[in-house]
């Protein structure tokens, strides 16, 4: 297993316009978290899941995103209507379940809307 | 909600210490991690400590707490040029079956020849 993955690595869109990033788990994690950074900022939790449910929503996550992990492995998350401040790397981490347990993370999309 | 504060730069020579430091004001967080984030790629955890220690040592890593005063300290003795990167503290709670982590600002840590 690589890692956590997630694609695509940079997508710019038009303000107004819907997108939608994937997370792809290391493979026996069941736990998936996702988080937003932006510039000279540390990562902001924004949703987590255990398995299919989620658990767990920040109220940074506004009604114009969703985040979903349909069969418990992959998970996607969908921004409607892109906003200029929705511009950030959204970072997608990883681990098992466990009192304390490591949280891998992946290299992130970064979102650029003009 | 919790606040977790960083310096944003430190710079130091190559082979001395560097000690980056984090103050974070939610008592009832019971671990606290550190990151280090490279230049197009994901965090990497270095470390972590749960509050019920003082003390924590990996190889040149020196995690120190101070839960009185809420602060974390992360030492990286005979820093090297690859050490240059942002340093994320992170401290979280066992809540709902989730580890969720508040992250610092991120200190900037820059090693010159």
């Amino acid at each position: 297993d690589t890692g956590v993955s997630q694609d695509p690595r940079h997508k710019i869109t038009k303000r107004g316009q819907n997108v939608t990033f994937r997370c792809d788990p290391i493979s026996e994690h069941n736990r998936l978290y996702w988080y937003r950074q932006t510039l000279g900022q540390g990562p902001e939790f924004l949703t987590y899941f255990q398995n299919e449910a989620q658990l767990e929503k920040s109220r940074l996550l506004s009604d114009r995103f969703s985040a979903e992990r349909p069969k418990g492995s992959f998970s996607t998350l969908e921004i409607q209507r892109t906003e200029q401040g929705d511009s950030a790397m959204y970072l997608c981490a990883s681990s098992l379940t466990g009192y304390v347990t490591e949280a891998f993370f992946g290299q992130g999309t970064r979102l650029t809307v003009v | 909600g919790e606040d977790v504060e960083q310096s944003l730069f430190l710079s130091v020579r190559e082979g001395d210490s560097s000690v980056i430091n984090c103050t974070y004001t939610d008592s009832s967080s019971t671990y606290l991690y550190w990151y280090k984030q490279e230049p197009g790629a994901g965090l990497q955890l270095l470390t972590y400590i749960f509050s019920n220690m003082d003390m924590k040592q990996d190889q040149r890593l020196t995690v120190l707490l101070n839960k009185k005063d809420k602060h974390l300290s992360l030492r990286i003795a005979d820093t090297q040029t690859g050490d240059s990167a942002i340093y994320f503290c992170a401290v979280g709670a066992f809540t709902g079956g989730g580890n969720k982590l508040t992250f610092g600002t991120g200190t900037q840590l820059k090693v010159e020849l």
